[in-house]
């Protein structure tokens, strides 16, 4: 079964300053899909970034970019330039291309952002 | 760009009734997704249909069940309820069932 760690269960930064997010996931499959949800206090779940594990280029949206690394099994998100807004709770995701279509989340990470 | 429409998006009920959640996928979406996420937890996923039909079953108990109607709307059913179901119960869609899901804003049931 596939699995989704996230190391961090906080972390902070300051306003326009940069964060990593570090998460890292098990499977046996070669094909699959990675994502990083946002949960802010409202409890909404926004979709950041997503990444397909056949593309060795790592996915960017403005200021959220990805590091994916397919041997190591990890898949960390770098915010840059962060904004008050960016605080809230963010899930790593990891779906099967293939067997089932659950998303499988992560623990979390509570990111704070302080000006 | 219309988003995922959940509802009601509070409830309250008391141990043993039921309640039915209702969600309206993005127009042109045909697959759904249950997710349950309880207090301080990650959503666990539950149940999804593509085109009316099951596809994936997850950690959805036998007091649950759920359907997707003609119009591609879903509707969970949870009946017995016990207090261990206060949760935020998330709908998502998505065009074709291996597509980016999308997540409604979520409905919050509190057993009591």
């Amino acid at each position: 079964a596939q699995t989704v760690t996230q190391s961090q269960p906080e972390m902070s930064v300051q306003e326009a300053e940069t964060v990593t997010l570090s998460c890292t996931y098990d499977t046996s499959e070669s094909d699959y899909y990675l994502f990083w949800y946002k949960q802010p206090p409202s409890r909404q779940m926004i979709l950041v970034i997503r990444q397909e594990a056949y593309k060795q280029q790592n996915a960017t949206e403005n200021r959220f970019s990805v590091n994916f690394q397919k041997a190591a099994k990890s898949f960390s998100l770098k915010i840059s330039d962060s904004q008050l807004g960016d605080a809230a709770m963010y899930f790593c995701a990891y779906r099967s291309a293939s067997a089932g279509t659950a998303l499988i989340f992560g623990k979390g990470t509570t990111l704070s952002v302080s000006s | 760009a219309a988003g995922v429409i959940q509802s009601p998006r509070h409830l309250i009920k008391e141990k043993r009734e039921t309640a039915t959640l209702k969600c309206y996928p993005i127009p042109r979406h045909d697959t759904v997704y249950w997710y349950q996420q309880g207090p301080g937890q990650d959503p666990q996923f539950l149940i999804s249909f593509y085109e009316k039909m099951q596809s994936d079953k997850g950690s959805i108990p036998d007091r649950f069940s759920a359907q997707q109607f003609s119009d591609y709307h879903s509707e969970l059913n949870m009946s017995s309820l016990e207090l261990g179901d206060s949760a935020l119960y998330f709908c998502a869609s998505s065009f074709y069932q291996m597509e980016t899901q999308y997540f409604g804003p979520g409905t919050r049931l509190l057993v009591l």
